[in-house]
């Protein structure tokens, strides 16, 4: 299994501002993701953190919003920029070591937009 | 579009009641399915995962099935206990490497 871990766990932000969460992984792994989780909602796929290129975004998510760096296969960072309070959520780090593998997930971040 | 459904969206038992949490998925077409808990607050747990290829998976008090042709899973918990409560989520891997999740069945087991 692989131990992950994020920072911030939580924060409070100002409309407009940005913040960057940042998602360390105690091994390599093939696959990172980052998911949104709204108050009282499901996980919805933000993004697949992609080693060196650019990320690949789910459909309603777009790369100016939520720019991610990958710079290793240990490391992720995930950016929301502008905040509105809409942007109020639980944003969640998740790895896989190959496709078909157990997919793990970090502690997440606790975004509140005021 | 895959799709996933979990049934019932809450539940409630008393403790020591066996009991099935469903889920659905609308393209058979997948990798693998995970079980996941989430506690109020908290990340998520992965619970079980079963391969495409596989029927059930069991852990403990917990057994997953799996019937891909029907695009359905059922989690079994046995023996429920108070510190079974937690949200339980559905999730499929698609083709395409994604991981799509179910809204989730909260329980609730009281003592």
């Amino acid at each position: 299994s692989a131990v992950i871990s994020q920072k911030p766990s939580r924060d409070i932000c100002q409309r407009g501002t940005s913040l960057t969460i940042q998602c360390q992984v105690d091994s390599q792994v093939t696959m990172m993701f980052w998911y949104r989780q709204q108050p009282g909602q499901s996980l919805t796929l933000i993004a697949t953190a992609n080693q060196g290129s650019e990320a690949t975004y789910e459909s309603g998510f777009v790369i100016d919003k939520f720019p991610i760096s990958r710079p290793n296969l240990t490391f992720s960072t995930l950016t929301v920029s502008n905040m509105s309070p809409e942007d109020s959520s639980i944003y969640l780090c998740s790895v896989a070591t190959d496709l078909g593998y157990e997919q793990y997930f970090g502690p997440g971040t606790r975004l509140t937009v005021t | 579009k895959q799709e996933v459904t979990q049934i019932p969206a809450a539940l409630s038992v008393p403790e020591g009641e066996n009991l099935v949490l469903n889920c659905s998925f609308t393209d058979s077409a997948i990798y693998n399915l995970q079980w996941f808990r989430q506690d109020p607050g908290k990340g998520l747990t992965s619970l079980l995962l079963i391969q495409s290829s596989q029927r059930e998976q069991t852990s403990g008090r917990l057994n997953a099935s799996l019937d891909k042709s029907s695009g359905r899973s059922t989690l079994y918990i046995a023996a429920s206990q108070p510190g079974d409560s937690a949200t339980y989520l559905c999730a499929v891997k698609s083709q395409g490497g994604k991981l799509i999740f179910g809204q989730g069945t909260e329980l609730s087991v009281k003592p």
